[in-house]
């Protein structure tokens, strides 16, 4: 069974905090990881699509790091505002083109 | 260009019943993804449709079906319901290019919330 691990489970920071979390994934069969925002009340967004080893993705203040070898993914934002308060979620793709998900690192920012 | 669409938003249905619910994907997007999220399994992948056929499925059972029509529109289906199938069901789309890679980013709709009494 394969198995995708998000660490935490929830965070709880500060308005001006940098956080980071962890998706961990099989190191072998990778195809593609997909992170996502999942705000409530709201549909899943997009963040980054990652495919190689080593590749570094950036949107504003989130960025993210891949690692196959290892099997993780990093996700950080820096400067959190209130409006980063959601649930950040970890999409593996399997070479046979499986999709699971992670249970999700919520955030809660403060201000 | 207009999001993905999901109807009906909202539904409640006793044991036993069907169920069908409905995707519509942004235009000019081929692959319709559809998930299941539950509060005690996360969110979970049902199937794939691409050009009016299946390319992928998780791991449900033959009640969860679904299909594509020829305007990429995908409906899901679910027969003899059981309070377990109570979750939010959220489709998403992607333009799959011709090699139909997985590295695209997907679109999600709102979702239709289910109830199964």
């Amino acid at each position: 069974i394969l198995n995708v691990e998000q660490s935490p489970q929830s965070l709880h920071v500060q308005e001006g905090d940098s956080t980071n979390f962890t998706c961990s994934f099989p190191s072998s069969n990778f195809y593609a990881l997909h992170w996502y925002r999942w705000e409530t009340a709201k549909s899943p967004e997009a963040l980054f699509v990652m495919t190689l080893n080593g590749d570094e993705k950036k949107k504003g203040r989130i960025s993210a790091t891949l690692n196959t070898k290892e099997g993780y993914s990093y996700l950080y934002i820096k400067g959190s505002q209130p409006e980063d308060s959601a649930t950040y979620l970890c999409a593996f793709i399997t070479g046979g083109f499986k999709t699971i998900f992670g249970a999700g690192t919520r955030l809660f920012v403060k201000a | 260009k207009a999001g993905v669409t999901q109807t009906p938003r909202y539904l409640i249905k006793t044991r036993g019943q069907q169920v069908t619910l409905s995707c519509s994907p942004i235009s000019g997007h081929r692959s319709v993804s559809w998930y299941q999220q539950t509060p005690g399994q996360g969110l979970q992948f049902l199937f794939e449709y691409f050009s009016e056929t299946q390319r992928n499925k998780g791991n449900f059972p033959g009640r969860f079906s679904g299909r594509q029509f020829s305007n990429s529109r995908s409906e899901m289906n679910v027969s003899t319901l059981e309070l377990g199938d109570s979750a939010l069901y959220l489709c998403a789309s992607s333009p799959r290019l011709a090699g139909g890679t997985y590295q695209e980013t997907q679109y999600f709709g709102p979702g239709t919330r289910l109830l199964v009494l």
